[in-house]
C-alpha cells in the first residue's frame, strides 16, 4: 500500500523561507511530485523528482532522498500569493500501469 | 503541456439521479485519470482510463457506480450513478504528458447532491 505523510498546516511570514516535508512508505516508487493548489482551483504542477538530490526552479526547490523515503519542497522569498495547499504525490507502476497517489496536503498560510 | 477542459464546471443534482462529466484534451494522450476531491481533503484516484481497454478502478470504486468511457485519445467521460449526498465532491480529470513526465489536471467539476 501507499502511505504519504505531510504536515497539515504551516504558517510563514512574507519574504521568509519555508520547508514543507513529505515522507512516504510505498510498495513501489517511480518518482515524486509536488503540486500547488489554491482554494477552489485544480492542482498545478511544481516539480518532479526521480533521482536523489535537489532540483531548483526559481523560488521553488524540491529535494528527494529515496533511501529515506523523504522529500521536501522549499519556498524562498515567500509572497502572499503562495498561500495555498501543497500536495506531495508518489508515482508508482503497479502491475504495469501508472498510479499517482497523493498525500493529504499541507495548507500554507503566508502572513504579512 | 496539455490543455484540459471539463463539462459541466458545476452542477446540483437530486439524489438517485446520474451525472456524466466530460473531459476534453487538446492533444492526444495515452493515459487519462479520474480523481475525486472531497471538501477539505486531498485527491483520491477513482480510475485510470486508457483507450481501447476497460478502465482500471481503484479499491473502493466500482464500474457500476462510476462507469467510464474512453472513445479516443482526447476524450473521456465519467458518470456518477445513482447519486447520494456522499457523492458531493469535486471530480477532476487528469492526463499524463509523456513528453515531460508530468501530470496535468482539468479545472474540475463541482458536484452537489441534495
Amino acid at each position: 500500500g501507499q502511505n504519504i505523510d505531510q504536515p497539515t498546516e504551516m504558517t510563514a511570514t512574507e519574504g521568509a523561507i519555508v520547508q514543507i516535508n513529505c515522507t512516504y512508505q510505498t510498495s513501489g516508487f517511480n518518482g515524486l511530485f509536488w503540486y500547488q493548489q489554491h482554494a477552489g482551483e485544480a492542482p498545478t504542477f511544481l516539480s518532479y523528482n526521480v533521482l536523489d538530490g535537489l532540483e531548483e526552479k526559481g523560488r521553488f526547490s524540491s529535494f528527494l532522498s529515496r533511501s529515506k523515503g523523504y522529500s521536501y519542497l522549499l519556498l524562498k522569498e515567500l509572497q502572499m500569493k503562495d498561500s495555498a495547499s501543497y500536495l506531495c504525490a508518489v508515482r508508482d507502476l503497479p502491475r504495469g500501469y501508472q498510479k499517482v497517489t497523493f498525500g493529504t496536503g499541507t495548507k500554507l498560510q503566508v502572513i504579512p | 503541456s496539455a490543455v484540459i477542459s471539463q463539462k459541466p464546471s458545476r452542477d446540483i443534482c437530486q439524489r438517485g439521479t446520474s451525472l456524466t462529466i466530460q473531459c476534453q484534451v487538446d492533444s492526444q494522450v495515452t493515459m487519462m485519470f479520474w480523481y475525486r476531491q472531497q471538501p477539505g481533503q486531498s485527491l483520491t484516484l477513482i480510475a485510470t482510463a486508457n483507450q481501447g481497454s476497460e478502465a482500471t478502478y481503484e479499491s473502493g470504486f466500482v464500474i457500476d457506480k462510476f462507469p467510464i468511457s474512453r472513445p479516443n485519445l482526447t476524450f473521456s467521460t465519467l458518470t456518477v450513478s445513482n447519486m447520494s449526498p456522499e457523492d458531493s465532491s469535486i471530480y477532476l480529470c487528469s492526463v499524463w504528458w509523456e513528453a515531460t513526465d508530468t501530470q496535468y489536471f482539468g479545472p474540475g467539476t463541482r458536484l452537489t447532491v441534495l
